[in-house]
């Protein structure tokens, strides 16, 4: 079975910038899609297909995909930023099945 | 926009079958191309995909639960449901459904829904 691994947590001051990691097997030759997720709210998607984003997500927003490693990645962070991560992907190899990562908590100092 | 909707028994005795029921709202569950999933996330961890169907009815199921789970659609009523078989403890979770928007990526969910299996 495919697997993705994040960094359970990642710190950053008000302002920097946030890079949250997603490595797996070659998952450059796959999409890979983002989730924001609040404490109590359902997840949203920040970033799919790798780099788009969806209508209303802040430019701030960005991702990038290559070899065995996809970034998102958050520039000038803001305290509603703070929330878990999950990258996604769909794998095809063996079985057909939708594979998250097990996420990411993002803390803004 | 699309509106997702969740609903089912809040608890579940151990070893029964969990159902639940996605309603879709804002447009009809069987225009375009789009696949339905359901989620969970148990307590403090993270999210675990079960499934999805396609309007034509075709289904992807997670290999660690395919034995127990089915996905079903029923486009009179504008609904797609989960049956989850023989459930412990472990599937205590919050479910949520969700549809796909582009190339797997789910843009739409609803809000979740807890159900716990306790006798």
């Amino acid at each position: 079975s495919y697997v993705l691994t994040q960094p359970p947590s990642v710190s950053v001051a008000p302002g920097q910038t946030a890079r949250i990691t997603c490595g797996g097997n070659n998952i450059g030759s796959k999409s890979v899609h983002w989730y924001q997720q609040k404490p109590g709210q359902a997840p949203v998607l920040v970033v799919y297909d790798d780099s788009d984003r969806p209508s209303g997500i802040p430019e701030r927003f960005s991702g990038s995909n290559s070899g065995n490693t996809a970034t998102l990645t958050i520039s000038r962070v803001e305290a509603g930023d703070e929330a878990d991560y999950y990258c996604q992907v769909w794998d095809s190899s063996s079985d057909h099945y939708v594979v998250f990562g097990g996420g990411t908590k993002l803390t803004v100092l | 926009q699309v509106q997702l909707q969740e609903s089912g028994p809040g608890l579940v005795k151990p070893s029964q079958t969990l159902s639940l029921t996605c309603t879709v709202s804002g447009g009809s569950i069987s225009s375009g191309s789009y696949y339905w999933s359901w989620i969970r996330q148990p307590a403090g961890k993270g999210l675990e995909w079960i499934g999805r169907i396609y309007t034509s009815g075709s289904t992807n199921y997670n290999p660690s639960l395919k034995s127990r789970v089915t996905i079903s659609v029923d486009t009179s009523k504008n609904q797609f449901s989960l049956k989850l078989s023989s459930v412990t403890a472990a599937d205590t979770a919050v479910y949520y459904c969700a549809r796909e928007s582009s190339d797997t990526a789910m843009g739409y969910w609803g809000q979740g829904t807890l159900v716990t299996v306790s006798s």
